[in-house]
């Protein structure tokens, strides 16, 4: 079967660094996608990882390991308006390349 | 450059009822997603076009779900008739295809059955 596993709930303080995990177990694999999502509205693109490693982009990286089905995003100097739900989402093989989706990690930031 | 629109945002129904949800993808964009995001959970794909074909409907429960994109840019998702599982919030997402593999995705409508 096809399965994301990421923890339902994680809190961090304003300025800290937090790291959000993501195991994945699917049939084909073609690059692993992090979206966030604040409360009331839709995803939007964070990262895409299709090799192992560390892609960084600002505040925020994201990790992969192809051969741990593992990936983390990491998210450095918090904000309150980084309070949101992070998915992950792994796009599978075929030709209509469906992503996977996880149910999501809900972020509070605290003061 | 204009994201994906839809509409309506909002729709409060009674079940057995029907509805419909209109979807504009970003101009250009060949691929065009229906997903069905219940509260608490991640997207859950329910048909996705490839312009006017479907690619993968496998998700979509077709005894009561229909969708459409006749001309490859427009789509429509209906709901025929609606029971109360069915109330959560329908996002249209779109992307180009091939090597840019990011989904864009619209505000959704957010659905209640009662």
């Amino acid at each position: 079967g096809q399965n994301i596993d990421q923890p339902t709930e994680m809190t961090a303080t304003e300025g800290a660094i937090v790291q959000i995990n993501c195991t994945y177990q699917t049939s084909g694999f073609n690059g692993l996608f992090w979206y966030q999502q604040h409360a009331g509205e839709a995803p939007t693109f964070l990262s895409y990882n299709v090799l192992d490693g560390l892609e960084e982009k600002g505040r925020f990286s994201s990790f992969l390991s192809r051969s741990k089905g593992y990936s983390y995003l990491l998210l450095k100097e918090l904000q309150m308006k980084d309070s949101a739900s992070y998915l992950c989402a792994v796009r599978g093989a075929g030709n209509n390349r469906k992503l996977i989706w996880g149910l999501g990690t809900s972020l509070a930031v605290n003061p | 450059e204009a994201g994906v629109a839809q509409s309506p945002r909002y729709k409060i129904i009674e079940k057995r009822q029907s509805v419909a949800f209109w979807c504009n993808p970003i101009s250009g964009h060949a691929t065009l997603y229906w997903y069905q995001q219940i509260l608490g959970q991640g997207p859950k794909l329910l048909i996705q076009f490839q312009n006017n074909g479907v690619v993968d409907d496998s998700q979509l429960p077709k005894d009561r779900f229909s969708a459409e994109r006749l001309k490859g840019v427009d789509s429509t998702l209906k709901i025929q008739p609606a029971k109360l599982e069915d109330s959560a919030v329908y996002l249209c997402a779109s992307s180009l295809p091939g090597a840019h593999p990011e989904q864009y995705f619209g505000p959704g409508t957010r659905l209640t059955v009662t």
